[in-house]
């Protein structure tokens, strides 16, 4: 298996609602990242779990709540967010510990749209 | 922020023409990578340089990385229609850990 999965597809949320999206990858990668991508900007990374462990945050806002249960699965918990969160969530794997050198195998992302 | 600057933001070819992209950094990277996304996808990875003065090809595409390690392009020869799409050069971040993204080239072509 050569794929990263996301589920769901299209999401379409409240911004009182909770709802998470999730990410699995059966490559036995050790690093997973989940990115924010807004149309016709390149990926932003938010953050990086190496080794099952948050590496990296980058001062992404509290709404957003990452989660590693196991070395193949990624959730982002979403809770409150705002209109302006709307984007592309696209999360993906690498084979090593998340470094700049890791080339990174992406997921086809969840259009996540915030009424 | 990006540490990486890549130009043109917008190229438009005709079929058969060839064009380069280019990604320029102001300080010596470790290593560029090379992505592309086709319009309502996911981004794919494509290749990665390490090496000073590297060439490396993939059928029509030839990817550079230069002699100072600071700049790479993307040239392609006789754009097809399905090389339509974004192409973004990535380089090591501020902190140096994690990848950061150029801005990308979107490619339309022309029939």
């Amino acid at each position: 298996d050569t794929e990263v999965t996301q589920t769901p597809k299209h999401l379409v949320m409240g911004m009182t609602n909770k709802k998470s999206l999730k990410c699995e990858q059966h490559m036995g990668h050790r690093a997973m990242y989940w990115y924010k991508q807004k149309a016709k900007k390149p990926p932003e990374l938010m953050f990086v779990y190496s080794y099952e462990k948050l590496s990296i945050n980058e001062s992404v806002p509290s709404r957003f709540s990452p989660e590693c249960p196991n070395s193949s699965l990624l959730n982002l918990h979403l809770h409150a967010l705002q209109p302006e969160d709307s984007a592309l969530y696209l999360c993906a794997s690498s084979p090593w510990a998340g470094g700049p050198t890791d080339t990174q195998y992406f997921g086809p992302g969840t259009r996540l749209t915030v009424l | 922020g990006q540490q990486v600057m890549q130009i043109p933001q917008y190229q438009h070819v005709q079929e058969g023409e060839d064009f380069t992209t280019y990604c320029n950094s102001s300080t010596t990277l470790s290593n560029i990578q090379w992505y592309k996304q086709r319009p309502g996808g996911h981004p794919v990875f494509l290749i990665q340089l390490v090496k000073s003065g590297e060439v490396k090809k993939q059928k029509r595409l030839t990817f550079q990385f230069g002699e100072a390690k600071k700049n790479s392009s993307l040239h392609i020869t006789a754009t097809q229609t399905t090389d339509v799409g974004t192409y973004f050069c990535a380089g090591p971040g501020s902190n140096d850990y994690k990848l950061s993204f150029g801005a990308g080239t979107t490619v339309t072509v022309r029939a």
